[in-house]
């Protein structure tokens, strides 16, 4: 099935630095979404994205659709100890074996206080 | 309040039993779904269903089962047959497309550990 390409795996960041990860795929998807997985939870919709070119913020993250709709980014400032947990890139599917999303394998953020 | 409940949040089975985890959502979702989450592995579908009796296999269906009876129910039941199921569970609900814009809704999760 299709893959996501999420980078970096892990992040180990002092309190205070901005953070940078990315989702690649080799297919077009037409939404790109990022979820936040908080330890011991279930994974909640951090921005979802529906447009080629579009920038979103939430407060202090910022995410990007790329151009292309093979990629997307997402950016945190200023992080603080609360950003720990990991990050889901996900994009929007049709069925099959893989269902309505497929996701990244995440991006696993540790802070530093 | 709204929202989807899974139980129980720890399980402990021995070799050879069956185990059922259930999954409850009062979101009035036509859609639900069962992920498997290993460490560094990302979430994995195993069964999904977008609609009351009907369901469809994931990536990794083999040694587990599910049913749909009720809207607001999705049980999963993870079998003898499965080999390796000492992982951490995920149920999620959402709408079904096209209504459905990408969100899910996730419970909080059940870890169970095969001794």
């Amino acid at each position: 099935g299709q893959q996501l390409n999420q980078s970096p795996q892990s992040m180990f960041i002092q309190e205070g630095e901005d953070v940078s990860m990315n989702c690649t795929s080799s297919s077009i998807f037409n939404t790109w979404l990022w979820y936040k997985q908080d330890p011991g939870e279930g994974p909640v919709l951090l921005i979802a994205l529906y447009k080629a070119g579009e920038l979103t913020s939430n407060g202090r993250l910022t995410a990007q659709f790329g151009i292309t709709r093979k990629d997307s980014f997402l950016n945190i400032s200023a992080s603080i100890p609360s950003d720990v947990g990991i990050y889901f890139c996900a994009v929007q599917n049709y069925g099959g074996s893989q269902g309505n999303l497929i996701f990244g394998k995440g991006t696993k953020l540790s802070v530093k206080p | 309040d709204g929202g989807i409940t899974q139980s129980p949040k720890y399980l402990f089975r021995k070799e050879g039993q069956n185990v059922t985890l259930s999954c409850e959502q009062n979101l009035n979702h036509d859609a639900m779904y069962w992920y498997r989450q290993d460490p560094g592995q990302g979430l994995r579908l195993i069964y999904y269903s977008q609609i009351v009796n009907d369901f469809q296999k994931g990536d990794i269906a083999e040694g587990y089962s599910v049913s749909r009876e009720k809207k607001e129910s999705f049980p999963l039941t993870v079998t003898s047959a499965q080999k390796n199921p000492t992982a951490f569970y995920l149920c999620a609900s959402s709408h079904r497309l096209p209504a459905n814009t990408g969100e899910l809704f996730f419970g909080e999760g059940s870890r169970l550990t095969v001794l």
